[in-house]
């Protein structure tokens, strides 16, 4: 099955600093994978997706991700930390044996402190 | 243009009784998914739908039901709910892949606390 890790639970940064939130990745064949961002109490919002092509991709908000098929990961970066970042962020991976529903990683908090 | 709309937003149960979830989109999608979300465990795949008419399990359908009668609409059923069905419960949908090259669009969520 296609899945994805995020190995850190929380990542702290201060704000202006540059964030990196990691994702590693096990699929069979070429990976669709995608970021997403959670607010409390809030639905999951879109921020970018790699399916092929350059291996860094832009999102929204300033986000970018990097695509690296060597080390099997695809981390979320911003040059510039805001506050207004702090939010839950998940990776995930498109299934196709599961109506291509994503599957998705446990989440990262990230906390981004004046 | 809403999206996708879920309904409840907050429902308590207690322990036997049943109910159902809607999921209401306008953006003429194919697919529709049911997602639940627990602390420290991500989102997990409950059952999802390819077209009107059709639902099939994702990773964790027991003690769930679905339903797609027309294609805006994907309902979940809890037939006797119990205290571990306790969770926020996210809806999804998206163009088929021919359209879309995948990314999902989400409701606002239903958190149902099983007493």
């Amino acid at each position: 099955a296609q899945s994805v890790a995020q190995p850190e639970d929380q990542v702290n940064v201060a704000e202006g600093n540059p964030l990196t939130v990691k994702c590693t990745y096990s699929v069979s064949g070429n990976p669709y994978l995608f970021w997403y961002v959670q607010y409390p109490n809030r639905g999951l919002q879109f921020l970018l997706k790699y399916i092929t092509g350059d291996n860094l991709v832009k999102g929204s908000y300033g986000f970018e991700a990097e695509f690296n098929k060597s080390q099997t990961s695809f981390h979320l970066k911003k040059p510039s930390a805001l506050v207004s970042d702090s939010a839950l962020y998940f990776c995930a991976v498109r299934d196709e044996d599961s109506g291509y529903a994503l599957n998705f990683g446990k989440g990262t908090s990230l906390l981004v402190t004046p | 243009n809403a999206g996708v709309t879920q309904t409840p937003k907050f429902r308590v149960l207690k322990t036997g009784q049943s109910m159902t979830l809607l999921c209401a989109q306008d953006m003429n999608h194919e697919y529709m998914y049911w997602y639940r979300q627990d602390p420290g465990m991500g989102l997990r795949l409950i059952h999802y739908s390819v077209g009107e008419g059709t639902t099939a399990k994702g990773e964790v359908p027991d003690g769930y039901n679905v339903s797609r009668l027309k294609k805006q609409n994907f309902l979940l059923g809890l037939e006797s709910a119990a205290p571990s069905q306790t969770s926020v419960y996210f809806c999804a949908s998206s163009h088929d892949v021919i359209v879309s090259t995948g990314e999902l669009f989400f409701g606002e969520g239903s958190r149902l606390t099983v007493l």
